[in-house]
């Protein structure tokens, strides 16, 4: 049992290219989330999905995509990436329904430059 | 709007000291609360969390938090500090919407002394 991976681990793009980050469970999980962590502001809800093909906005969706074609796979892409997108991202999943406990991925490192 | 609040950015004890980290929250319903700890180049790990009953919680590692609805807080505790506690800390509330949405503080590091 894994629990929640992402991949890669740290990453550096140039502005204007794109790219997919990987997240996978395997704990059978309906929701899963993407978060991005910066200094001073916690964590911040970018999308999140109740299932297999439903997805919807979080709190700061602007230049983010995402899709669920399977239960385990959720990708967070960056179709032009921007200086603003420097973060720390991480991947969360969870039964839905009331609050349950999130488990979150190690993380991924992405600077924009 | 649903907020958290965690007004302190540092906090540095020494080992075997008592420790309180401090969470105010803005909710209109009663809230689903949580505590997670971020240790170093990790992910965050669930400390404990609060969604109705006894307001005193305990969790793993020896936490303890207190949910006080007069005061809108849902303050961390626990009663020796180890230096293996040296982490940064993130209150959250779950958000409306049913789907299991967190609204995170900003976080606390705490540093642990010798």
């Amino acid at each position: 049992n894994a629990g929640v991976t992402q991949t890669p681990k740290f990453q550096v793009l140039k502005t204007g290219q794109s790219m997919t980050l990987q997240c996978a469970q395997d704990m059978n999980h309906e929701y899963m989330s993407w978060y991005r962590q910066d200094p001073g502001m916690g964590l911040r809800l970018i999308h999140y999905s109740v299932g297999a093909g439903i997805t919807d906005q979080g709190e700061v969706p602007n230049g983010y995509n995402v899709s669920r074609s399977t239960t385990e796979d959720f990708p967070l892409r960056l179709l032009s990436a921007a200086p603003s997108q420097t973060s720390v991202y991480f991947c969360a999943s969870s039964y839905t329904g009331a609050p349950n406990e999130q488990f979150f991925g190690p993380g991924t490192r992405l600077t924009v430059l | 709007a649903q907020s958290v609040t965690q007004p302190d950015i540092h906090i540095t004890v020494s080992e075997g000291a008592s420790l309180e980290l401090r969470c105010n929250y803005s909710y209109g319903a009663t809230p689903y609360l949580f505590w997670y700890v971020q240790s170093p180049g990790q992910g965050l790990q669930l400390l404990l969390k609060y969604f109705s009953g006894d307001t005193l919680v305990q969790g793993i590692k020896g936490f303890e938090a207190e949910f006080k609805r007069s005061q809108s807080s849902f303050n961390l505790r626990k009663p020796s500090v180890h230096w293996s506690d040296a982490a940064e800390y993130f209150c959250a509330v779950g958000a409306s919407g049913g789907y299991n949405k967190l609204i995170f503080g900003a976080g606390t590091r705490l540093a642990v002394h010798p």
